[in-house]
């Protein structure tokens, strides 16, 4: 019964390839977001997707991109992978309108690029 | 250029005691704050929030303030427990001020170690 899930947990690629990562929630929520976590330990957003508007946050690099197949679902797709996007991603998802932002999140992927 | 700042790494506690951890923000615009705990290998999971039109918001164990001439919160844990030993991170918002769907903006986090 988990709320915000991901898969894998964990990947990892040579530089060069092409991967997604899963994302999951079971909450009707129709707000998901994209986080990377990098090795500074900052956790930034990269993408929010609501109704199938898509807000992506300009410094996330066109390798990324999210595609959401229907409400519960936003996955992650990178192309070309690159030493630099080893990071732990998650995944998260708010419900829009109400008098909160509170969003919940899943238990990460932690990608390696080698 | 952080606009959630948390200055201290790391901060340790005796059991039973109180806990208070610090966040300062940049951003005026910000009009809700919350805080996030997180375990090694699992994700964040929301602990409390205050938008900015409060001061102060307790929920159980838990109270945060919030000082919007400082730009300053805090989180008090009172008592500690061994198990509020993780990393809190302090999260900020433009959700009243129309750019919540931008996402949360992230402090670096600061890992509260609880000593028995």
């Amino acid at each position: 019964d988990t709320a915000v899930s991901q898969t894998p947990k964990y990947l990892v690629t040579q530089m060069g390839n092409d991967k997604s990562i899963k994302c999951e929630q079971n909450l009707g929520h129709d707000t998901m977001y994209w986080y990377k976590q990098d090795s500074k330990k900052f956790l930034k957003i990269m993408f929010s997707y609501n109704n199938k508007e898509l807000i992506i946050n300009e410094t996330v690099p066109n390798r990324f991109s999210p595609k959401s197949p229907d409400k519960a679902h936003l996955n992650l797709h990178i192309n070309s992978l690159e030493l630099g996007d080893s990071a732990v991603y998650f995944c998260a998802s708010r419900s829009s309108g109400g008098r909160t932002d509170t969003q919940y999140f899943g238990p990460g992927t932690r990608l390696t690029v080698l | 250029d952080q606009q959630v700042k948390q200055n201290s790494p790391s901060l340790s506690v005796q059991e039973g005691r109180i806990s208070i951890l610090n966040c300062d923000y940049t951003n005026s615009m910000f009009d809700y704050f919350l805080w996030y705990k997180k375990y090694p290998a699992e994700g964040p999971t929301f602990l409390i929030s205050i938008s900015s039109i409060k001061d102060k918001n307790e929920d159980g164990r838990f109270t945060v303030f919030l000082n919007k001439s400082a730009k300053h919160l805090s989180l008090h844990i009172v008592p500690s427990q061994p198990g509020d030993s993780a990393v809190y991170f302090c999260a900020a918002s433009l959700m009243y001020s129309g750019g919540g769907a931008d996402g949360l903006t992230f402090g670096k986090g600061t890992h509260l170690i609880i000593q028995p």
